[in-house]
């Protein structure tokens, strides 16, 4: 099976950045997934990463390193709507469907 | 990526009664999945739906319970039977594209009295 460990709960401030971290442990990876999801509504897509470095998209970077088994999304200028919970997936195993992380529920305050 | 639309956005149901949740998108896609994300909790994959076959569920999950269909490359239905207060909870679609990319529908949130 696979293990992901993401923190529960973040908060930070408004213009701020905000680091979210996702640890792995799996075997035959795949492909690393973060997306948000506000209250109610369904998970929105954000990355996907397959090979280790950065990549950015506007506001939101995410970065991998398969030899640490770790990710993180990043979230630079933050604003109130970004208060959301941030899911990661890995995907793995030769497997298509990824197995989903709790989320990191952040916490965007003026 | 894929625009995907669910029908109902949201029910209220009796306990006992079954409601048949309808998934439609933009473009043939070869990976059609159905997820529950039960209140507080992250999303648990029920089944895979096959297109021209029956589909392939997850532990703890079976056809009797919920039936799903698939007739093409677009649709998929996944109905939830017999329904008790356990099966509150919001159902979504999602779809695989031949990038790797994954992607949901808008949901379908139940609730059963």
């Amino acid at each position: 099976g696979q293990n992901i460990d993401q923190p529960t709960e973040m908060t930070a401030t408004e213009g701020a950045i905000v680091q979210i971290n996702c640890t792995y442990q799996t075997s035959g990876f795949n492909g690393l997934f973060w997306y948000q999801q506000h209250a109610g509504e369904a998970p929105t897509f954000l990355s996907y990463n397959v090979l280790d470095g950065l990549e950015e998209k506007g506001r939101f970077s995410s970065f991998l390193s398969r030899s640490k088994g770790y990710s993180y999304l990043l979230l630079k200028e933050l604003q109130m709507k970004d208060s959301a919970s941030y899911l990661c997936a890995v995907r793995a195993g030769g497997s298509y469907i990824p197995t989903f992380g709790r989320g990191t529920s952040l916490i965007v305050h003026p | 990526s894929a625009v995907i639309s669910q029908k109902p956005s949201r029910d209220i149901c009796q306990r006992g009664t079954s409601l048949t949740i309808q998934c439609q998108v933009d473009s043939q896609v070869t990976m059609m999945f159905w997820y529950r994300q039960q209140p507080g909790q992250s999303l648990t994959l029920i089944a895979t739906a096959n297109q021209g076959s029956e589909a392939t569920y997850e532990s703890g999950f079976v056809i009797d319970k919920f039936p799903i269909s698939r007739p093409n490359l677009t649709f998929s239905t996944l109905t939830v039977s017999n329904m008790s207060p356990e099966d509150s909870s919001i159902y979504l679609c999602s779809v695989g594209t031949g990038d790797g990319e994954q992607y949901f529908g808008p949901g379908t949130r139940l609730t059963v009295t």
